[in-house]
């Protein structure tokens, strides 16, 4: 258990709707970061927040956003959501940014129909 | 943006053999290096984050290298066990971009 939570687990929905997922870090760290593993892709970073700001952005689709609220758990919303939406979304998070080791999460399956 | 690679792409050894994979990545603009466990239905688990030059690391069994002039990074196993079985990724961040590599799938044979 590396102290990352991600609600829900998983998810099913329909085209064009609208989702959001919730992560909430480890204790005492204050970046979080987003992951996409679609089937047939490896690992691609989303976006990173660190202590509420956002602080490095990857290939995040404008459908997609982010935020990072005060208690520093955080949020991805995913809008107009297609087929290829369809992934398993991962949260990190790390005491700091960039050369720190980062803790996974669960994840969460969305599975768009 | 960057481009990481890893090779090889899958590996079998048997139990009780050392083994060592490669991770490349441009070497400019280089920020850091981390290198994950990964086992099916589980999340990736770190096992080091290295930044300069000539770095080494060890944890164990498992052991890695960086040479940021050149663009590459080394994880070692000593004495491979069945449990080392498992997907390893390489991921280097440089700028704004965390950047996975493809990973290791390596399986231990007892």
């Amino acid at each position: 258990d590396s102290g990352v939570t991600q609600t829900p687990k998983h998810l099913i929905t329909a085209t064009g709707q609208r989702v959001t997922l919730r992560c909430s870090p480890r204790s005492g760290d204050l970046s979080v970061y987003w992951y996409q593993q679609s089937l047939d892709q490896g690992l691609q970073f989303l976006i990173q927040y660190y202590n509420g700001e956002e602080r490095a952005k990857g290939n995040i689709l404008e459908r997609f956003s982010a935020q990072q609220f005060p208690d520093l758990h955080s949020e991805l919303n995913l809008s107009s959501l297609e087929l290829g939406d369809s992934a398993l979304y991962f949260c990190a998070s790390s005491y700091g940014s960039g050369g720190y080791e980062q803790y996974f999460g669960p994840g969460t399956r969305l599975t768009v129909t | 943006i960057l481009n990481v690679e890893q090779s090889p792409q899958s590996l079998h050894v048997q139990e009780g053999d050392s083994t060592n994979f490669t991770c490349s990545f441009p070497s400019s603009n280089f920020y850091a290096l981390h290198w994950y466990r990964w086992e099916t239905a589980k999340s990736p688990e770190a096992l080091f984050v290295m930044t300069l030059n000539g770095d080494e690391k060890k944890k164990g069994r498992i052991s890695a290298t960086l040479n940021t002039k050149e663009g590459y990074s080394y994880l070692y196993i000593k004495g491979s066990q069945p449990e080392d079985s498992a997907t390893y990724l390489c991921a280097s961040t440089g700028g704004q971009n965390f950047v996975f590599g493809p990973g290791t799938r390596l399986s231990v044979l007892p």
